[in-house]
């Protein structure tokens, strides 16, 4: 059974520029959830999908974006890139709220 | 005062020994604990998965919560040097909670090293 795939696994911006990250959940898994993980502030919610709905929004600025599409794959985007967006991104799938969230590998993001 | 505490480590033990890492947490509504193990350049895998107070048992790896002292244990026994990596506690409001009930809030992770 695949797991959750995220590409691209590598990515330099320049400060300003608009990434967009993408993530195909394990089939039959309808929520998508997305994270920031930096050493300073670990893992931090970003926001979470579900059936193509925004669920749930956590506490970054409008710059950062989402998107789920009918087949419930993911991406989100980051416009106008900021030193401090370097990061690991995180993408994670679930069947559904209690049970178990399956993450993939990331996306390493680093701005310069 | 973080919704969720974690030791900060790092923690270093011989091979055979048991583990304990703990979290603490302030939020009451939290009803579903997990706890993630993340490699080095890998994303966090599930390894446990518990609902509201009890122990439950997979291997060698223990989970233990406490709700009246919002508390959670992993214990590893029989420790490996595989076991190597950062562990975090993660949990999640019940569904019924009408605030942030999709979203996980993560401890900031404890980095175990076992030695041969």
């Amino acid at each position: 059974k695949a797991g959750v795939t995220q590409t691209p696994r590598y990515l330099i911006k320049t400060r300003g520029q608009q990434v967009t990250l993408s993530c195909s959940p394990i089939s039959g898994h309808r929520s998508v959830s997305w994270y920031q993980q930096t050493p300073g502030q670990g893992l931090q919610f970003l926001f979470e999908y579900f059936s193509e709905t925004q669920r749930n929004k956590g506490n970054f600025p409008g710059r950062f974006s989402g998107r789920q599409f009918s087949n419930s794959r993911s991406e989100m985007n980051v416009s106008t890139l900021e030193l401090g967006d370097s990061a690991l991104y995180l993408c994670a799938s679930s069947f559904g709220q209690g049970y178990g969230y399956t993450f993939g590998s990331g996306t390493r993001l680093t701005v310069v | 005062q973080k919704e969720v505490e974690q030791d900060p480590g790092p923690l270093s033990v011989p091979e055979g020994a048991i583990v304990s890492l703990n979290c603490t947490y302030s939020n009451s509504a939290f009803q579903y604990f997990m706890w993630y193990r993340q490699y080095s350049r890998k994303g966090p895998e599930l390894l446990m998965y518990t609902y509201s107070s009890g122990n439950k048992e997979d291997g060698r790896f223990t989970a233990q919560v406490d709700k009246s002292s919002k508390y959670i244990s992993l214990f590893i026994r029989d420790s490996q040097p595989s076991d190597s990596a950062t562990y975090l506690c993660a949990m999640s409001p019940s569904p019924s909670y009408t605030g942030a009930n999709s979203k996980l809030t993560f401890g900031k992770g404890i980095t175990l090293s076992v030695r041969p």
